[in-house]
């Protein structure tokens, strides 16, 4: 089983408020990223949580604020958004094989900044 | 030096046709060499991997051919299908490191 589970599916949201993104997995893997991907682009690397400490952060604007309660969950906090922050965000996590790490993404999530 | 080329952007075939998808890279550090396939709207999923140490790799319908002196590597689709219409991303990595350099995309058409 390689599930990545991200709620909310979609996400509308003004530029004042303050929302959360959720992903969750359960398979045991080690670490937990979050990326963003534009329209008809790859996805980019926000952060990287590895054993629940932040290992990697993509110099994120401030208003991206990203947690790890613990081994199975992550989340992103977003604040006072930009409408250039329009995206679908993505969480990954993964598992080691032979020396390379085998990344599998949730569904993500839509996200409208208005 | 980080940065993985990818080519064609799009490409469309006729169902039962082998489109190929090519992908270039500088860095002979990298050591991991991954495809993922994108659905619109959905989270890109692992299609098939490989390593540097063989030159082939399949897994069903999807070949992977891997030119280490040429640091080149393709995704080829046998009897291609409607249903693969699709993004492809190739990408790359270290080993022991957390970071995926993915190539542009390639958006695959297959008509009936």
């Amino acid at each position: 089983d390689t599930e990545v589970t991200q709620t909310p599916k979609h996400l509308v949201m003004g530029m004042t408020n303050k929302k959360s993104l959720k992903c969750e997995q359960h398979m045991g893997h080690r670490a937990m990223y979050w990326y963003k991907q534009k329209a008809k682009k790859p996805p980019e690397l926000m952060f990287v949580y590895s054993y629940e400490k932040l290992s990697i952060n993509e110099s994120v604007p401030s208003r991206f604020s990203p947690e790890c309660p613990n081994s199975s969950l992550l989340n992103l906090h977003l604040h006072a958004l930009q409408p250039e922050d329009s995206a679908l965000y993505l969480c990954a996590s993964s598992q080691e094989r032979g020396g390379s790490y085998e990344q599998y993404f949730g569904p993500g999530t839509r996200l409208t900044v208005t | 030096q980080q940065q993985v080329k990818q080519s064609p952007q799009s490409l469309i075939v006729q169902k039962g046709g082998i489109p190929i998808i090519n992908c270039a890279y500088e860095n002979t550090a990298f050591d991991y060499f991954p495809w993922y396939q994108q659905f619109p709207g959905k989270g890109p999923a692992l299609l098939i991997a490989i390593r540097p140490d063989v030159s082939e790799k399949k897994e069903g319908r999807f070949t992977i051919s891997f030119n280490k002196s040429a640091k080149q590597f393709s995704l080829h689709i046998m009897d291609s299908q409607p249903g693969d219409s699709a993004t492809y991303f190739c990408a790359a990595s270290m080993m022991n490191t957390d970071k995926l350099i993915f190539g542009t995309g390639t958006r695959l058409q297959v008509f009936p």
